[in-house]
């Protein structure tokens, strides 16, 4: 069975800071993962995915996450937050080959204080 | 552009009784998903319906059931409603198949049903 485990359930930090979330998934094939983003008042939508290829990848608004495979985690980070990006994040896998379903974290919610 | 569009974005019913949920994806998707989620979780996933066809189906009872029409709008229907039922049920559209070539992955989320079961 497929699960994501996101640790922190809340993340409270001052502009500029250094964001680090973390997502550890549970599944033992491929796996195609992403995070999403929900911003106060408005629907879910893609921040960044990885599918193959650099395990580094980047996102919209300065995000990027590391795919480690060896540690199945999948880490959102960004270098200096700001207060527009208070938000619940969450991770997501899609491991089965073939399948649309998203499974996915339980969310961290994130505060930044300007 | 219009995105995915849910309806309604509100409802309150009671114990027992039956809900229709509807969604119109984004246009040019072919792809219909429906999630529920409830307060302080992630969304879980319900049903998948691509081409009028269910795909995916997640661990629900069968209160749960969904259609997608030839526009490829979709309804969620479930009956004899429970407490935990109460949820934000999210639709989301995408525009391949898992079976059609490369799919992205990526879904595009409505704000939302809220439904409370009382």
């Amino acid at each position: 069975a497929q699960s994501v485990s996101q640790h922190n359930h809340h993340v409270i930090l001052s502009e500029a800071a250094s964001l680090e979330l973390g997502c550890n998934y549970s599944y033992g094939g491929t796996v195609n993962l992403f995070w999403y983003v929900q911003y106060p008042g408005q629907h879910l939508q893609l921040l960044l995915k990885y599918f193959s290829g650099d395990p580094l990848v980047k996102g919209i608004k300065g995000f990027e996450a590391e795919f480690i495979k060896s540690k199945f985690s999948f880490n959102l980070r960004k270098p200096s937050v700001q207060w527009s990006d208070t938000a619940e994040y969450f991770c997501a896998v899609n491991g089965k080959e073939g399948a649309n379903n998203l499974f996915f974290g339980t969310g961290t919610r994130l505060t930044v204080i300007p | 552009d219009a995105g995915v569009t849910q309806s309604p974005t509100h409802l309150i019913k009671t114990r027992g009784q039956h809900v229709t949920l509807r969604c119109s994806p984004i246009s040019g998707h072919k792809s219909v998903s429906w999630y529920q989620q409830v307060l302080g979780q992630g969304p879980q996933f319900i049903f998948q319906y691509y081409e009028k066809e269910e795909r995916g189906r997640g661990n629900f009872p069968d209160r749960f059931s969904a259609r997608q029409f030839p526009n490829y709008s979709s309804e969620l229907n479930v009956n004899a409603l429970l407490l935990g039922d109460s949820a934000l049920y999210l639709c989301a559209s995408s525009l391949t198949n898992s079976g059609q070539g490369v799919h992205t992955g990526e879904l595009f989320f409505g704000e939302g049903s809220r439904l409370t079961v009382l």
